[in-house]
């Protein structure tokens, strides 16, 4: 069975910094690209972040390029989210999501989530 | 404001058959990238209802279909039910944004 665990979220200031982690488990971790998703409170889902299987490839939103940093290591079947200068606006829910095989094909597993809040 | 577009909501009456519609551009839906369509019931993750346009997951009931025309995509929801009461997302690559675009979310209101 495929399973997204997240965790790391919490209350941070505005401009502090936060690590995100993904374990992945039931599915070889290596094969797949990986994204990350938010959903601010009350609104709707925007795409974060994606990497590429050996990590050689990565994209992001431009709210975010500069600031956040998505990262893998597959020997423990982990992805990261690396945030900082962390505004009130990056206040969501994130989402772990594994990206389906073909290419720009959607995400067909998704974890349950881990709330980040940016607020002083 | 979002590079997809949705309807805000839609609803019908038990049984009855909606549609969402989802509209992009020459950089998404246009150049040929395929849509996908989630649905978030309330308090929960998304869920992968509709990949490559029409095609279903394993374990998604029929009652969903989804279609696609020009830059344009629907997702048919027939014989709706109360637990079809959740919000419908699309999403698709962009090719100017270098990145994943979600439509704004089409809240579902069974009558």
């Amino acid at each position: 069975e495929v399973q997204l665990v997240e965790s790391g979220g919490g209350l941070v200031q505005p401009g502090g910094s936060l690590r995100l982690s993904c374990a992945a488990s039931g599915f070889t971790f290596s094969t797949y690209w990986m994204s990350w998703v938010r959903q601010a409170p009350g609104k709707g889902l925007e795409w974060v972040a994606n990497i590429k299987q050996d990590g050689s490839e990565k994209y992001y939103v431009d709210s975010v390029k500069g600031r956040f940093t998505i990262s893998r290591d597959n020997a423990n079947n982990s992805l990261y989210l690396q945030m900082t200068s962390l505004r009130a606006e990056d206040t969501a829910v994130y989402y772990c999501a594994r990206d389906r095989i073909t290419a720009y094909g959607g995400s067909d597993y998704w974890g349950q989530g881990t709330l980040v809040t940016v607020s002083s | 404001q979002s590079v997809l577009t949705q309807p805000p909501s839609v609803s019908g009456a038990p049984g009855q058959r909606v549609t969402i519609s989802c509209t992009g551009s020459s950089s998404n839906i246009g150049a040929g990238y395929d849509v996908h369509w989630y649905q978030q019931l309330p308090g929960t993750a998304p869920k992968l209802l509709i990949y490559g346009n029409s095609n279903r997951p394993s374990g998604v009931p029929d009652r969903f279909s989804g279609s696609k025309s020009g830059t344009s995509v629907s997702l048919a929801i027939t014989g709706l039910q109360a637990e079809d009461e959740a919000d419908y997302y699309c999403q698709s690559y962009d090719s100017s944004l270098s990145g994943y675009v979600f439509g704004p979310g089409t809240e579902v209101t069974v009558l």
